[in-house]
């Protein structure tokens, strides 16, 4: 089966750009994550979906940053006005509805802001 | 609040050689424990993860860890490195979250793979 999908996989984007980025998690997994990982530096979480409900957002780093996952399958991320310290990679991830089972991560999109 | 502490930025070893990565959490709680890898231009891959139990944990591709909770550690083994293990890897700490946890990472080590 296929695994976590993202696009796009690269985006480029001026300064005070709207950007969007899409998440397809593997089938039937209830849980999705968003996670920010900036160079050098580990994955860092920014929120989490169980079904279309967002439980937790408090990584996300401002009010510019909007998730939403409407059908509790495809989840979109959405950064406003972006700026220079946006340049990262977005990671997402899903697992299915036991705290135990694992996290798959998709390939990433590679967001730099000029 | 947790955090986990991986002191190695780089790590070089020899084909064939054993390898420890070393990892450090701290967290309130009973910790749960990962260990990823991630390969250029790819996803985070899990390898391994400790909830409970036996304290020794066995993963993919050769690797297992140890959960010493009296050093609040969670190294990294592997007894003899192939060169298509070079990658970055990330030790995580996870809080339960409704019906997942959240994984707080490292922020990696580098490992560096000479022929």
């Amino acid at each position: 089966g296929a695994g976590v999908s993202q696009s796009p996989r690269y985006k480029v984007a001026k300064r005070g750009q709207d950007v969007a980025l899409r998440c397809d998690p593997i089938s039937g997994h209830v849980s999705l994550f968003w996670y920010q990982q900036a160079l050098g530096q580990g994955p860092e979480f920014l929120t989490y979906f169980q079904n279309e409900a967002q439980l937790d957002k408090s990584g996300l780093p401002s009010d510019r940053f909007f998730a939403e996952r409407p059908e509790g399958s495809v989840s979109t991320l959405k950064i406003q006005r972006t700026q220079q310290e946006d340049s990262a990679v977005y990671l997402c991830a899903s697992s299915g509805g036991d705290f135990r089972e694992t996290q798959y991560f998709g390939p990433g999109t590679r967001l730099l802001v000029l | 609040a947790q955090s986990v502490t991986q002191p190695d930025i780089h790590i070089t070893v020899s084909e064939g050689a054993s390898l420890e990565l070393r990892c450090n959490y701290s967290y309130g709680a009973t910790p749960y424990l990962f260990w990823y890898v991630q390969s250029p231009g790819q996803g985070l891959q899990l390898l391994l993860k400790y909830f409970s139990g036996d304290t020794l944990v066995q993963g993919i591709k050769g690797f297992e860890a140890e959960f010493k909770r009296s050093q609040s550690s969670f190294n990294l083994r592997k007894p003899s490195v192939h060169w298509s293990d070079a990658a970055e890897y990330f030790c995580a700490v996870g809080a339960q979250a409704g019906g997942s946890y959240i994984p707080t990472f490292g922020r990696g080590t580098s490992l560096i793979v000479h022929p």
